[in-house]
């Protein structure tokens, strides 16, 4: 079964650039799978990053206005997420996940939801 | 910009009864809707896809129903374990597709 695990620093200073892996084992990165990353604040709601297809097709949330990018690795079975010039309003635990869908060439055709999680990573923004 | 509202904010209720959790999106942006259950230290979890579909392992006492803008998401017989916070979410597939969620709706026990 699909298991997913985050990876990365639990702290950076605020105007650096968060960094932050997801590992995927016991299943394939490359199937008609976008992978996504989901951040919650401190006692709050659930807030969509975006989401990446292994061939580079990514979307991301507008409110983040452009600050985030994703990319799938899939010789190393990876999803990346870099999130640039952060400040405390970042501090999160960041989830990645699996978004199960039907696609026709790469485009998504119907979207079920996400279907795997990640348990989650704790980032802290504090100098 | 479409948002989904989630009430009520807080529910109240003892093992046995029903509850009855609801979503609301300002436009209608999709006609399904998903819904996930989140327990304190977990990520969310999958529970409903396609407005009314259980997903793998969840009870038959969770069930979703809802079209265009008002959705539904019904737990019976509520078990101790379903005391969680439930978040709605939709996929709005105009470009730019997005994902948005609901501010959650916490359920606790009475």
């Amino acid at each position: 079964q699909v298991q997913l695990q985050e990876s990365g620093p639990g702290l950076v200073k605020p105007s650096q650039t968060l960094s932050l892996i997801c590992s995927v084992s016991g299943g394939s990165i490359s199937g008609d799978y976008y992978w996504t990353w989901i951040r919650q604040h401190p006692g709050a709601g659930l807030e969509w990053i975006g989401y990446t297809y292994h061939s580079g097709k990514t979307y991301f949330n507008p409110s983040l206005k452009g600050r985030v990018s994703m990319s799938v690795d899939t010789s190393k079975k990876q999803i990346s997420l870099n999130l640039s010039s952060v400040t405390a309003a970042d501090t999160a635990v960041y989830y990645c996940a699996r978004v199960w869908t039907t696609m026709f060439r790469g485009v998504i055709t119907h979207y079920y939801g996400m279907d795997v999680w990640g348990r989650g990573t704790t980032v802290i923004v504090s100098s | 910009e479409i948002v989904l509202t989630q009430s009520p904010a807080t529910l109240s209720l003892s093992p046995g009864e029903t509850a009855t959790l609801s979503c609301r999106a300002s436009q209608s942006a999709s006609d399904f809707l998903v819904w996930y259950q989140q327990k304190p230290g977990q990520p969310p979890r999958l529970l409903i896809y396609d407005t009314s579909n259980r997903a793998t392992g969840i009870p038959a006492r969770f069930s979703g129903s809802g079209s265009g803008t008002d959705f539904t998401l019904t737990i019976s017989s509520l078990e101790p374990e379903d005391f969680a916070v439930y978040y709605c979410q939709q996929r709005i597939s105009n470009w730019p597709s997005s994902i948005i969620f609901g501010q959650g709706t916490r359920l606790e026990i009475k």
